[in-house]
């Protein structure tokens, strides 16, 4: 199985600050069709988890271009400026290239 | 507006079964593959199954292979996931997410597997 691999598990933030995620795989994500099946979710206190990016970097409609994602083949990174109070929660990056798909462990974003 | 909507969880003793119904509305059932994913509480998330629009294909995790089955009635745009043998690390949040990458997720269904 593809081990996602997320750092770090927990950040404290201002808001209007800016904070990055990593999220390393265990294997390439990139398919026999070329594109990297690699997305970012974000789940709120006691809601279901939404998905904000995918493909790396392909903002779902909706969400505000303060996010961003990056990243090729083993590496990817989700970078949120100017951190709102709604951006807070638990963020999880998760692979669909690979059967079965995987998740990583989660990040929770907080309030300093 | 995508809609998807669990049902059918509830608290069920280790070894007995258990369907839960996924409904769909808001967009083209029978054009998307479905999946199954579930959060163990105060865990992280956990992907268990994933049918293809058409029912032409079927994946699952390790953890639920051979115990659970997952099917689709597109005429009533359905998802379905039958649970059997349940054990007591079966108990979670069951959600249902359209397409290959979750773009949207239901409000999930609580399974609780205890004597």
């Amino acid at each position: 199985d593809v081990v996602m691999t997320q750092t770090p598990p927990s950040l404290s933030v201002a808001i209007g600050q800016s904070v990055s995620i990593s999220c390393k795989s265990s294997q390439s994500l990139v398919y026999s069709d070329g594109k990297t099946y690699l997305h970012w979710l974000l789940q709120s206190s006691g809601r279901s988890p939404k998905r904000l990016i995918y493909q790396v970097s392909n903002l779902d409609s909706g969400v505000p271009d303060r996010f961003s994602g990056t990243g090729s083949q083993k590496d990817f990174t989700l970078k949120i400026s100017r951190v709102e109070a709604k951006d807070l929660g638990v963020y999880y990056c998760a692979q669909t290239t690979h059967f079965p798909y995987t998740f990583g462990a989660g990040t929770k974003l907080e309030l300093k | 507006e995508v809609q998807l909507v669990e049902s059918g969880g509830g608290l069920v003793q280790p070894g007995s079964s258990l369907k839960l119904s996924c409904v769909a509305s808001g967009f083209t059932f029978s054009n998307y593959g479905m999946n199954w994913i579930r959060q163990a509480p105060k865990k992280g998330l956990e992907w268990i199954a994933l049918i293809y629009y058409d029912s032409s294909n079927k994946y699952y995790a390790d953890s639920v292979k051979g115990r659970f089955t997952i099917s689709r009635d597109n005429s009533k745009n359905t998802l379905y996931l039958e649970m059997n043998s349940l054990r007591s690390e079966d108990t979670a949040m069951y959600y249902c997410a359209k397409g290959g990458a979750g773009r949207y997720w239901g409000q999930g269904v609580m399974v609780t597997v205890s004597s």
